[in-house]
């Protein structure tokens, strides 16, 4: 069964450093997400991705965060100058139009 | 924007007992999903219901659009049921983001 794959799944990163999150979304899929859930929390949306440009953004995703499709399978996240608040797990997720998202198994983001 | 609420928070069953979870949503949906997420924190993907009912195995799932809620039922509950259960819905719209609610933590003790 296809399935969102996501690397690395555990990522420690000092405060300031850059970190880039990797995603492999189902082939056939045109809609890429990221969510983010810190600990105990509900999951948030992140950003939306389509047709290789933003399609939504939340009020989360300022400018430290970028997303980007770099070539015909992998789909990443890039935190330029990480913060302590971003530690959370973050899901990668992807989808075909007006049909249910699958999720990837999430990246747990340390940042000390 | 629209708003998902989960009832109960919390809920804590026997082996083999029944529950049923509720999400009540704010306003129209093109789509609802309802997710069990694991005690590794991966979020497994149990039903894409924005109306009707589904069954797979022990649960099955009801959305009922025009009262805007949704029902996650577990029969014969067992301990790996244990996790969270989420619900998270599509404002009817062109948007495609997933809003979520906040969960139900359930515990099946053996």
């Amino acid at each position: 069964e296809p399935e969102v794959t996501q690397t690395p799944s555990h990522q420690v990163t000092q405060m300031g450093q850059e970190v880039i999150l990797r995603c492999v979304p189902i082939s056939n899929h045109l809609y890429f997400y990221w969510y983010r859930q810190i600990l105990g929390q509900k999951v948030e949306f992140l950003v939306s991705f389509y047709n290789n440009e933003i399609s939504e953004k939340s009020e989360i995703f300022d400018d430290q965060f970028s997303v980007e499709r770099p070539d015909g399978s992998n789909f990443t996240l890039k935190i330029r100058s990480t913060k302590l608040e971003d530690s959370a797990m973050y899901f990668c997720a992807s989808s075909t139009a007006n049909t249910e998202a699958f999720f990837g198994q999430g990246t747990r983001l340390t940042v000390v | 924007g629209i708003q998902v609420e989960q009832s109960p928070p919390d809920l804590i069953l026997q082996e083999g007992a029944n529950s049923t979870l509720r999400c009540n949503f704010s306003d129209s949906v093109n789509n609802l999903q309802w997710f069990h997420q694991n005690p590794w924190g991966q979020l497994i993907n149990l039903f894409y219901i924005p109306s009707g009912t589904k069954q797979n195995g022990r649960l099955s799932a009801t959305t009922v659009a025009t009262e805007r809620y949704s029902l996650l039922y577990i029969s014969s509950s067992q301990t790996t049921d244990s996790g969270v259960y989420f619900c998270a819905a599509i404002n009817a719209g062109n948007n495609r983001k997933l809003i979520w609610g906040l969960g139900t933590s359930l515990a099946v003790n053996p």
